[in-house]
């Protein structure tokens, strides 16, 4: 599996908008990228999934360059509900079922 | 369409006890992870079940520890002989029958502890 690096943590306030870049220099031809969302004292939450350019859903927008070597998770105009863990996966979608989170990031929005 | 569900959501064993944690998928769900997160740490993946077949457990440790997925029930993670260092959170998840593996539904997880 494709090792990501992300920033441990980052602070905004509400109506603001949050982008989290996840660097994952090795990822392979067959990978996808998945963010995933977790808040406190509940399991993890998909968020979104992406192979190139850009994904949009009513969460979150993906934003993932030419080379895939990283990844920007984009969260519009957040809220205090959106304080959580987010955490950046890579593999294979059709393969890797062992998903593996790492400390993940932490953002905390402020009113 | 109810989502993942786990019972106790809190557990509390002495060491030497036996802790099980049970887990309900989706509707329509056959595929069952389970993964254990410690404090301060990120999920690590335990096990993977279909119904009535371990599929991998390579990430459970190989005493103690067990999980089965009958035709009829939940999935049921059992530990057996509780240790302290057995105290985590236990999250199971689920994926339906097709679609893709990395768009797991969790449940809300169980906290044991042990005392």
């Amino acid at each position: 599996l494709a090792k990501t690096t992300q920033p441990i943590s980052m602070d905004s306030y509400e109506g603001q908008e949050v982008n989290i870049t996840c660097s994952h220099n090795n990822i392979a031809t067959n990978d996808y990228i998945t963010w995933y969302q977790q808040f406190p004292s509940q399991g993890p939450r998909f968020i979104i999934q992406g192979y190139k350019t850009k994904v949009t859903n009513e969460v979150a927008s993906l934003f993932i360059p030419a080379d895939r070597k990283s990844s920007t998770l984009s969260l519009p105009r957040v809220s205090l509900s959106d304080t959580a863990v987010y955490y950046c996966l890579v593999g294979d979608v059709s393969n890797d079922y062992k998903l593996s989170f790492g400390a993940g990031t932490t953002v905390t929005v402020r009113a | 369409n109810a989502g993942v569900m786990q019972n106790p959501r809190h557990l509390v064993r002495r060491r030497g006890q036996e802790a099980r944690l049970r887990c309900s998928p989706m509707k329509g769900h056959s595929h069952v992870y389970w993964y254990r997160q410690l404090p301060e740490e990120g999920l690590k993946f335990m096990v993977y079940l279909q119904k009535e077949n371990i599929i991998d457990e390579s990430g459970m440790p190989k005493e103690r520890f067990s999980a089965e997925f009958p035709k009829e029930g939940p999935s049921i993670l059992r530990i057996q002989q509780v240790v302290r260092g057995d105290s985590a959170a236990y999250f199971c998840a689920s994926s339906p029958e097709t679609g893709h593996s990395y768009e797991q539904y969790f449940g809300p997880g169980t906290r044991l502890t042990v005392t």
